[in-house]
């Protein structure tokens, strides 16, 4: 069975960092591209970043561009999300996202976590 | 960005009767070499994470009922539920993958009349 398992969301100050997780079991990590999908209270779903099944590629949103890092441990069956200068309008919940694909992403997405929650406020 | 509207933002059905949801994209998702549409269709209901429904406009993911169909080309598409049922009560949305960034439409609300 598919697992992803959010983790790091939380309170932080306009301009501080948090560094988000998603533990993934069920599936061969490695072989897919993965991704970070979040929603704004009451809101739609923007897609944030997608990363290769191998780490090496890395796509960004430009909203996000710049300031969030996405990466991926897969010794660990773990994907990440370093986040920096964060704005209010980044507050959301934050989705790990399996994507259909081997290797490249092709964005669209077959499993997804439960999310994390992001608040920036002060 | 290719930007994605969806139409209508709710709407109420009874029981057992069809509902539809139309979806469009500023610009066609439609990849001629491979003849596909990068379209997809995900589900939210309420506390939960999206499922995904339907990818290339038109063919269901395994599991999800077959009271679910996608449907158009370029950029015009609709998802059919042929006879909601009590569990469908959701957001509905569709999502073209055919530029980078993907986008998402605003979302259907569907409810029971």
């Amino acid at each position: 069975e598919v697992q992803l398992l959010e983790s790091g969301g939380g309170l932080v100050q306009p301009g501080g960092s948090l560094r988000l997780s998603c533990a993934v079991s069920g599936f061969t990590f490695s072989r897919y591209a993965m991704s970070w999908v979040r929603q704004a209270p009451g809101k739609g779903l923007e897609w944030v970043s997608s990363i290769s099944g191998s780490g090496g590629s890395t796509y960004y949103a430009d909203s996000v561009k710049g300031r969030f890092t996405v990466s991926r441990d897969n010794s660990n069956n773990t994907l990440n999300l370093q986040m920096n200068s964060l704005r209010a309008g980044d507050t959301a919940l934050y989705y790990c996202a399996k994507d259909d694909s081997y290797g490249f992403p092709r964005f669209y997405f077959d499993y997804w976590g439960q999310g994390t929650r992001v608040t920036v406020a002060s | 960005d290719v930007v994605m509207t969806q139409s209508p933002d709710s709407l109420a059905v009874s029981l057992g009767e069809r509902a539809t949801i139309n979806c469009k994209s500023s610009q066609s998702v439609f990849y001629n070499s491979i003849n596909k549409n990068y379209l997809a269709w995900y589900q939210q209901k309420p506390g939960q994470p999206p499922k995904l429904l339907i990818y290339w406009a038109s063919t269901r993911v395994s599991g999800v009922s077959d009271r679910f169909s996608g449907s158009g080309s370029g950029t015009d598409f609709t998802l059919t539920i042929s006879s909601l049922q009590a569990e469908d009560v959701a957001v509905y949305y569709c999502q073209q993958y055919y530029r980078i960034p993907c986008t998402f439409g605003p979302g259907t609300k569907v409810g029971i009349k």
